[in-house]
């Protein structure tokens, strides 16, 4: 069972053009969840996502970044016009649903997309 | 909004040694859960604790939750290298829906 797969895994960009995330979650996961990580910094959530609804963004900066998630294909985000502030790295996570009473569902997280901004 | 506060951010122990990272929250959480990060490395879920004063046991690494569910532990008896890596608390409040991480504490091993 293939885990949660973020493509590219390093991406360069110039200041000024448009970077696209993806991120294929778990088999049988229907929540992803975004999230972006500074050097010794923690994970800062960004936007949570289920099938084609975005259920929480209120981490998501208001200007330049988009969140979707698709019927089919994988989720993507989407930062136009970047800055050299954007660079860092994203996190892509699934889980199988998202809570459950006081329960939260664990999150499985993929591999990261390192972008650096030129 | 809601902060989840992290300490020590970095702790380095000799290996054999105890260690323990506390984490805050702001405000009263539904849940709590603990990730590991390795350097280079994704975070990987450790546990998730829900009930007031909960205590949860895995080999050598101890978590709890408060009384209260604002403040959570994690301690680890006799450190080992492969322990080696960051340790994330994260959080949900009771009304939302996101995952609120702390910075996280980063441990070093020496052996």
């Amino acid at each position: 069972n293939a885990g949660v797969m973020q493509n590219p895994r390093h991406l360069v960009r110039r200041r000024g053009q448009e970077a696209r995330l993806r991120c294929s979650p778990m088999k049988g996961h229907s929540h992803v969840y975004w999230y972006r990580q500074l050097p010794e910094e923690g994970l800062k959530f960004m936007v949570y996502l289920q099938k084609e609804n975005i259920i929480d963004e209120s981490g998501m900066p208001k200007e330049r970044f988009s969140a979707e998630f698709p019927k089919e294909g994988p989720s993507i985000l989407r930062i136009q016009q970047v800055v050299r502030g954007d660079s860092a790295a994203y996190f892509c996570a699934s889980s199988p649903q998202g809570t459950s009473g006081g329960s939260s569902y664990e999150q499985y997280f993929g591999p990261g997309t390192r972008l650096t901004v030129t | 909004g809601q902060q989840v506060m992290q300490i020590p951010q970095y702790q380095h122990v000799q290996e054999g040694e105890d260690f323990t990272t506390y984490c805050n929250s702001s405000t009263t959480l539904s849940n709590i859960q603990w990730y590991k990060q390795r350097p280079g490395g994704h975070p990987v879920f450790l546990i998730q604790l829900v009930k007031s004063g909960e205590v949860k046991k895995q080999k050598r690494l101890t978590f709890q939750f408060g009384e209260a569910k604002k403040n959570s532990s994690l301690h680890i008896t006799a450190t080992q290298t492969t322990d080696v890596g960051t340790y994330f608390c994260a959080g949900r409040g009771q009304a939302g829906t996101a995952l609120i991480f702390g910075k996280g504490t980063t441990l070093s091993v020496s052996s």
